[in-house]
């Protein structure tokens, strides 16, 4: 097993260039979730999906899409990437009942820098 | 809102020399408190779930408490693998699976 696999580990874009960062888990969790971790804050949930073809926004979703085609995928795209974009970004993924007694399965993240 | 805080923000130990990590949060409601842990360049790792005032989870050297408006993790006698960053989420009782999570106490344990 894999767990959550997350492409690219790193990344530099201009502003205003677009992006998606891949997260694949091989888990069958019906659960995923993208978050955003900058210094001195606490991750941050920027989109969920509790299944394939069902998302819903997190605490901080603007200026990002997402879909959930399959239940082994969920891509983050930046349409138009801002400086304020610049964080380290991880995927997450659970199932039902282990997200309930928060138990979450991270990627090792993605370091994303927007000059 | 929810708030979560941890402290300190960095924890330096001796090899052996137990501490306590702290979590203090505010929320309407408690519905579960979560230690995880970080190490440098990867995800975070579960560690402990906690559901109510007076509860206990023990792993290894590791073990997470919880009264009404904290959490404590002690860590007895450390190793330096245990050097990592440690954080604390809520979940608030009606807030669905929303985790906010607290920025973490950086430990580091010296030989």
């Amino acid at each position: 097993n894999a767990g959550v696999t997350q492409t690219p580990k790193f990344q530099v874009l201009k502003t205003g260039q677009s992006m998606t960062l891949q997260c694949a888990q091989d888990m069958n969790h019906e659960y995923m979730s993208w978050y955003r971790q900058d210094p001195g804050m606490g991750l941050r949930l920027i989109h969920y999906s509790v299944g394939a073809g069902i998302t819903d926004q997190g605490e901080v979703p603007n200026g990002y899409n997402v879909s959930r085609s399959t239940t082994e995928d969920f891509p983050l795209r930046l349409l138009s990437a801002a400086p304020s974009q610049t964080s380290v970004y991880f995927c997450a993924s659970s199932t039902p009942d282990r997200v309930r007694t928060g138990e979450l399965f991270f990627g090792e993240g993605s370091r994303l820098t927007v000059l | 809102e929810d708030q979560v805080t941890q402290s300190p923000e960095a924890l330096r130990l001796q090899e052996g020399e137990s501490s306590s990590l702290n979590c203090s949060y505010t929320v309407s409601g408690l519905r579960g408190l979560f230690w995880y842990r970080q190490d440098p360049g990867k995800g975070p790792e579960f560690l402990f779930t906690l559901y109510s005032a007076g509860e206990e989870k023990e792993k290894e050297r590791l073990k997470a408490t919880l009264t009404k408006k904290e959490s404590f993790l002690h860590i007895t006698a450390p190793k330096p693998e245990d050097s990592a960053t440690y954080l604390c989420a809520v979940q608030e009782a009606g807030g669905g699976n929303k985790l906010t999570f607290g920025t973490g106490t950086q430990l580091k344990v010296e030989l």
